[in-house]
């Protein structure tokens, strides 16, 4: 079946500092990809999308690449803040389906 | 932006009593809702898809009959979990899907989530 793995948390940086959060997918078909981010006592919100090979999802300064190729969609960023720690969920959807597989959720922390 | 409201934020129970679960949209209607769990260092799990005016799709392995999904009205789904047991205890989230939006492109709205303890 689908799934999504991510590397585990929590991840711990100082602020400015790179970010890499990995995700790699299992999938029967051709997926679209999500970054979802949940800030400390809200709902989840998307961050970013990819629905093809190649594309590149961006949104507040936060990116990823759909590489089929190693079935891949880290996310990265080039300078944290302290305001972007939260959990950020890799999910997937299937073609057609509405339905949405998350990973674990990586804890994000970033300290001043 | 759209917005989904879950209530309550948390809730503690006595074993064998039931518990109710509040999903609302609240600037949109939604057609379908989704009710996911999640238990601790572990991925949200989806249990049913929840379509206004009729039955819940459940997942594989989810009690129908101990998850009660209804979905009156394009606004508002709610779960009910009956007879809840210490083993029922999670973070149970609700997401919604607005009117039109296609299958796969467009993004869920989710609700801040309930943290349910069973004593």
């Amino acid at each position: 079946g689908n799934s999504v793995t991510q590397m585990e948390g929590p991840v711990t940086l100082s602020e400015e500092a790179f970010l890499t959060i990995n995700c790699t997918y299992t999938a029967t078909g051709y997926p679209s990809l999500f970054w979802y981010v949940q800030y400390p006592g809200e709902g989840l919100q998307l961050l970013l999308k990819a629905t093809k090979a190649d594309d590149k999802g961006s949104n507040k300064g936060f990116e990823a690449t759909y590489r089929k190729e190693t079935t891949s969609f880290h996310l990265e960023k080039g300078s944290v803040q302290v305001s972007d720690s939260a959990v950020y969920f890799c999910a997937l959807s299937e073609t057609g389906f509405q339905k949405l597989v998350f990973g674990t959720g990586t804890r994000l922390l970033v300290s001043p | 932006g759209a917005v989904v409201s879950q209530h309550p934020s948390r809730v503690i129970c006595k074993s064998g009593t039931s518990v109710k679960i509040e999903c609302r949209s609240l600037d949109f209607q939604a057609t379908t809702m989704f009710w996911y769990r999640q238990f601790p260092k572990q991925s949200l799990m989806l249990m049913a898809t929840s379509n206004e005016g009729s039955k819940a799709t459940y997942e594989q392995g989810v009690e129908k009959d101990k998850f009660l999904i209804n979905h009156a009205s394009l606004t508002l789904s709610t779960l009910t979990v009956t007879s809840a047991h210490p083993e029922d205890s999670s973070f149970y989230i609700c997401s919604a899907r607005s009117w039109g939006g296609s299958s796969y492109n467009s993004p869920l709205h989710f609700g801040n989530g309930t943290r349910l303890t069973v004593t």
